[in-house]
Protein backbone atom coordinates (compact mmCIF):
# COMPACT_ATOMS: atom_id res chain seq x y z
CA UNK A 1 0.00 0.00 0.00
CA UNK A 2 0.91 3.72 -0.70
CA UNK A 3 2.72 5.68 1.83
CA UNK A 4 0.13 8.68 2.24
CA UNK A 5 1.06 12.23 4.34
CA UNK A 6 -0.66 14.11 5.97
CA UNK A 7 -0.44 17.77 8.07
CA UNK A 8 -0.60 16.86 11.87
CA UNK A 9 -3.27 18.98 12.93
CA UNK A 10 -5.50 22.18 11.59
CA UNK A 11 -8.04 24.65 12.65
CA UNK A 12 -11.98 24.82 11.32
CA UNK A 13 -14.26 27.23 12.84
CA UNK A 14 -17.49 25.77 13.33
CA UNK A 15 -20.25 25.96 10.36
CA UNK A 16 -17.11 26.54 8.13
CA UNK A 17 -15.88 24.10 5.40
CA UNK A 18 -12.95 21.88 6.77
CA UNK A 19 -10.69 21.08 4.12
CA UNK A 20 -8.13 17.80 4.28
CA UNK A 21 -5.39 17.31 2.48
CA UNK A 22 -3.42 14.19 1.95
CA UNK A 23 -0.52 13.44 -0.36
CA UNK A 24 -0.18 9.78 -1.57
CA UNK A 25 2.47 10.68 -4.70
CA UNK A 26 3.41 6.93 -5.25
CA UNK A 27 0.13 5.36 -5.50
CA UNK A 28 -0.50 2.69 -7.88
CA UNK A 29 -3.47 2.21 -10.11
CA UNK A 30 -5.42 -0.37 -7.91
CA UNK A 31 -5.22 1.76 -4.65
CA UNK A 32 -7.99 3.30 -3.04
CA UNK A 33 -8.15 6.26 -1.04
CA UNK A 34 -9.84 5.70 1.80
CA UNK A 35 -10.92 8.27 5.00
CA UNK A 36 -11.22 7.26 8.81
CA UNK A 37 -11.86 9.44 11.39
CA UNK A 38 -11.23 8.87 15.48
CA UNK A 39 -13.26 10.51 17.51
CA UNK A 40 -11.42 10.52 20.93
CA UNK A 41 -11.79 7.06 22.97
CA UNK A 42 -14.19 5.61 20.15
CA UNK A 43 -13.75 2.81 17.09
CA UNK A 44 -12.45 4.45 14.02
CA UNK A 45 -15.29 5.66 11.82
CA UNK A 46 -15.46 5.14 7.86
CA UNK A 47 -15.88 8.39 6.12
CA UNK A 48 -15.60 8.07 2.46
CA UNK A 49 -13.73 6.44 -0.47
CA UNK A 50 -12.84 6.55 -4.04
CA UNK A 51 -10.45 5.14 -6.65
CA UNK A 52 -10.49 7.94 -9.57
CA UNK A 53 -13.56 9.96 -9.49
CA UNK A 54 -14.80 12.67 -7.07
CA UNK A 55 -17.20 11.46 -4.32
CA UNK A 56 -19.69 12.29 -2.22
CA UNK A 57 -21.96 11.05 0.48
CA UNK A 58 -23.93 12.41 3.48
CA UNK A 59 -20.67 13.14 6.03
CA UNK A 60 -18.47 14.38 3.37
CA UNK A 61 -16.86 14.80 -0.33
CA UNK A 62 -13.64 13.31 -1.36
CA UNK A 63 -11.64 15.57 -4.55
CA UNK A 64 -8.73 13.50 -6.04
CA UNK A 65 -6.39 15.44 -8.41
CA UNK A 66 -6.29 13.68 -12.08
CA UNK A 67 -2.67 12.27 -11.22
CA UNK A 68 -3.90 10.75 -7.95
CA UNK A 69 -1.31 12.14 -6.46
CA UNK A 70 -3.22 14.01 -3.89
CA UNK A 71 -6.24 13.98 -2.43
CA UNK A 72 -8.58 16.55 -0.08
CA UNK A 73 -11.66 15.03 2.38
CA UNK A 74 -14.32 18.31 2.77
CA UNK A 75 -16.31 18.34 5.33
CA UNK A 76 -18.67 21.13 4.11
CA UNK A 77 -20.22 22.54 7.31
CA UNK A 78 -17.61 21.73 10.45
CA UNK A 79 -19.05 21.09 13.61
CA UNK A 80 -17.81 21.29 17.25
CA UNK A 81 -18.66 17.03 16.69
CA UNK A 82 -16.05 16.67 14.10
CA UNK A 83 -13.22 17.32 15.85
CA UNK A 84 -10.88 13.99 15.72
CA UNK A 85 -8.02 12.46 13.80
CA UNK A 86 -9.14 11.89 10.43
CA UNK A 87 -6.82 9.21 8.73
CA UNK A 88 -5.98 9.12 4.93
CA UNK A 89 -5.28 5.35 3.86
CA UNK A 90 -4.23 3.61 0.08
CA UNK A 91 -5.64 0.66 0.33
CA UNK A 92 -4.70 -1.84 -2.32
CA UNK A 93 -7.81 -3.96 -4.30
CA UNK A 94 -7.10 -7.49 -4.31
CA UNK A 95 -3.45 -7.50 -2.59
CA UNK A 96 -2.51 -9.82 0.07
CA UNK A 97 -2.81 -7.30 2.93
CA UNK A 98 -6.20 -9.31 4.66
CA UNK A 99 -7.77 -6.32 5.00
CA UNK A 100 -5.10 -4.63 7.41
CA UNK A 101 -5.65 -1.27 8.39
CA UNK A 102 -2.44 0.86 8.37
CA UNK A 103 -2.92 3.92 10.08
CA UNK A 104 -0.28 6.41 9.80
CA UNK A 105 -0.52 9.49 12.19
CA UNK A 106 -3.16 11.25 10.50
CA UNK A 107 -4.42 14.97 10.82
CA UNK A 108 -5.49 16.15 14.45
CA UNK A 109 -8.66 18.34 13.05
CA UNK A 110 -10.10 20.77 15.68
CA UNK A 111 -12.74 22.70 15.06
CA UNK A 112 -13.75 25.89 17.02
CA UNK A 113 -17.17 27.50 18.17
CA UNK B 1 -29.34 -2.62 17.98
CA UNK B 2 -28.12 -3.13 14.93
CA UNK B 3 -23.54 -2.71 14.33
CA UNK B 4 -21.34 -4.25 16.36
CA UNK B 5 -20.66 -4.05 19.98
CA UNK B 6 -17.73 -5.10 22.27
CA UNK B 7 -17.75 -6.23 25.64
CA UNK B 8 -16.78 -5.38 28.51
CA UNK B 9 -16.02 -1.86 27.65
CA UNK B 10 -13.37 -1.48 30.78
CA UNK B 11 -11.56 -4.23 31.85
CA UNK B 12 -9.11 -4.88 34.68
CA UNK B 13 -6.90 -8.01 35.38
CA UNK B 14 -3.76 -9.41 36.81
CA UNK B 15 -0.60 -10.76 35.01
CA UNK B 16 -1.62 -14.52 34.12
CA UNK B 17 -5.46 -14.39 34.61
CA UNK B 18 -6.83 -15.16 31.31
CA UNK B 19 -9.39 -13.12 29.48
CA UNK B 20 -12.23 -13.01 26.61
CA UNK B 21 -12.89 -10.04 25.20
CA UNK B 22 -16.15 -10.25 22.77
CA UNK B 23 -17.03 -9.08 19.73
CA UNK B 24 -20.75 -9.22 17.95
CA UNK B 25 -21.85 -8.00 14.68
CA UNK B 26 -25.68 -8.28 13.48
CA UNK B 27 -24.83 -7.55 9.94
CA UNK B 28 -23.71 -10.98 8.98
CA UNK B 29 -20.40 -9.74 7.94
CA UNK B 30 -18.06 -12.70 6.79
CA UNK B 31 -14.67 -11.02 8.10
CA UNK B 32 -14.37 -9.68 10.90
CA UNK B 33 -10.91 -8.58 12.92
CA UNK B 34 -9.16 -7.66 16.00
CA UNK B 35 -6.52 -4.61 16.34
CA UNK B 36 -5.10 -3.26 19.32
CA UNK B 37 -3.97 0.32 19.84
CA UNK B 38 -1.31 1.73 21.47
CA UNK B 39 0.62 5.16 21.58
CA UNK B 40 3.22 5.19 19.07
CA UNK B 41 2.12 2.47 17.33
CA UNK B 42 -1.10 3.51 16.14
CA UNK B 43 -3.98 0.32 14.99
CA UNK B 44 -2.19 -3.36 14.85
CA UNK B 45 -3.90 -6.27 13.77
CA UNK B 46 -4.27 -9.41 15.75
CA UNK B 47 -6.19 -12.03 14.27
CA UNK B 48 -8.78 -11.49 11.33
CA UNK B 49 -11.42 -14.22 10.40
CA UNK B 50 -12.75 -14.48 6.96
CA UNK B 51 -15.95 -16.98 7.74
CA UNK B 52 -16.93 -19.07 10.69
CA UNK B 53 -14.21 -21.75 11.76
CA UNK B 54 -11.53 -20.20 9.54
CA UNK B 55 -9.57 -17.12 11.76
CA UNK B 56 -5.49 -16.15 10.54
CA UNK B 57 -3.11 -14.58 12.25
CA UNK B 58 -2.49 -10.74 11.46
CA UNK B 59 0.80 -8.73 12.73
CA UNK B 60 0.88 -9.30 16.17
CA UNK B 61 -0.63 -12.43 17.13
CA UNK B 62 1.44 -13.90 19.95
CA UNK B 63 -0.41 -14.19 23.03
CA UNK B 64 -3.89 -13.74 22.11
CA UNK B 65 -6.23 -16.98 20.70
CA UNK B 66 -9.18 -16.25 18.68
CA UNK B 67 -12.16 -18.73 18.06
CA UNK B 68 -15.17 -17.71 14.82
CA UNK B 69 -17.96 -21.02 15.75
CA UNK B 70 -20.77 -18.58 14.56
CA UNK B 71 -20.06 -15.72 12.12
CA UNK B 72 -21.80 -12.99 14.24
CA UNK B 73 -19.32 -13.57 17.27
CA UNK B 74 -15.62 -13.21 17.07
CA UNK B 75 -14.01 -13.27 20.92
CA UNK B 76 -10.68 -12.94 21.43
CA UNK B 77 -8.76 -14.41 24.25
CA UNK B 78 -5.87 -13.38 26.42
CA UNK B 79 -4.87 -16.99 27.70
CA UNK B 80 -2.00 -16.07 29.71
CA UNK B 81 -2.66 -11.72 30.35
CA UNK B 82 0.74 -9.71 30.30
CA UNK B 83 1.08 -6.48 31.05
CA UNK B 84 2.19 -5.79 27.38
CA UNK B 85 -1.32 -6.27 26.95
CA UNK B 86 -2.83 -3.51 28.35
CA UNK B 87 -4.22 -1.63 25.04
CA UNK B 88 -7.22 -1.06 24.13
CA UNK B 89 -9.14 -3.30 21.62
CA UNK B 90 -11.12 -2.91 18.43
CA UNK B 91 -12.99 -5.42 16.65
CA UNK B 92 -14.02 -4.86 12.77
CA UNK B 93 -16.09 -6.57 10.13
CA UNK B 94 -16.53 -6.20 6.70
CA UNK B 95 -18.42 -7.74 3.97
CA UNK B 96 -14.99 -8.12 2.00
CA UNK B 97 -11.41 -8.20 2.61
CA UNK B 98 -8.73 -5.80 0.62
CA UNK B 99 -11.32 -2.88 -0.52
CA UNK B 100 -14.49 -3.17 1.62
CA UNK B 101 -15.41 -0.84 4.43
CA UNK B 102 -14.68 -1.96 7.57
CA UNK B 103 -16.89 -0.91 10.69
CA UNK B 104 -15.52 -0.84 13.91
CA UNK B 105 -16.86 -1.51 17.52
CA UNK B 106 -16.36 1.10 20.75
CA UNK B 107 -13.12 -0.61 21.90
CA UNK B 108 -12.32 -2.40 25.23
CA UNK B 109 -10.38 -0.99 27.20
CA UNK B 110 -7.75 -3.26 28.78
CA UNK B 111 -5.26 -2.88 31.90
CA UNK B 112 -3.29 -5.39 33.16
CA UNK B 113 -1.94 -5.39 36.62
Amino acid sequence: DAKTTQPPSMDCAEGRAANLPCNHSTISGNEYVYWYRQIHSQGPQYIIHGLKNNETNEMASLIITEDRKSSTLILPHATLRDTAVYYCIAIYAGGTSYGKLTFGQGTILTVHP
Amino acid sequence: DAGITQSPRYKITETGRQVTLMCHQTWSHSYMFWYRQDLGHGLRLIYYSAAADITDKGEVPDGYVVSRSKTENFPLTLESATRSQTSVYFCASSEGLTTDTQYFGPGTRLTVL
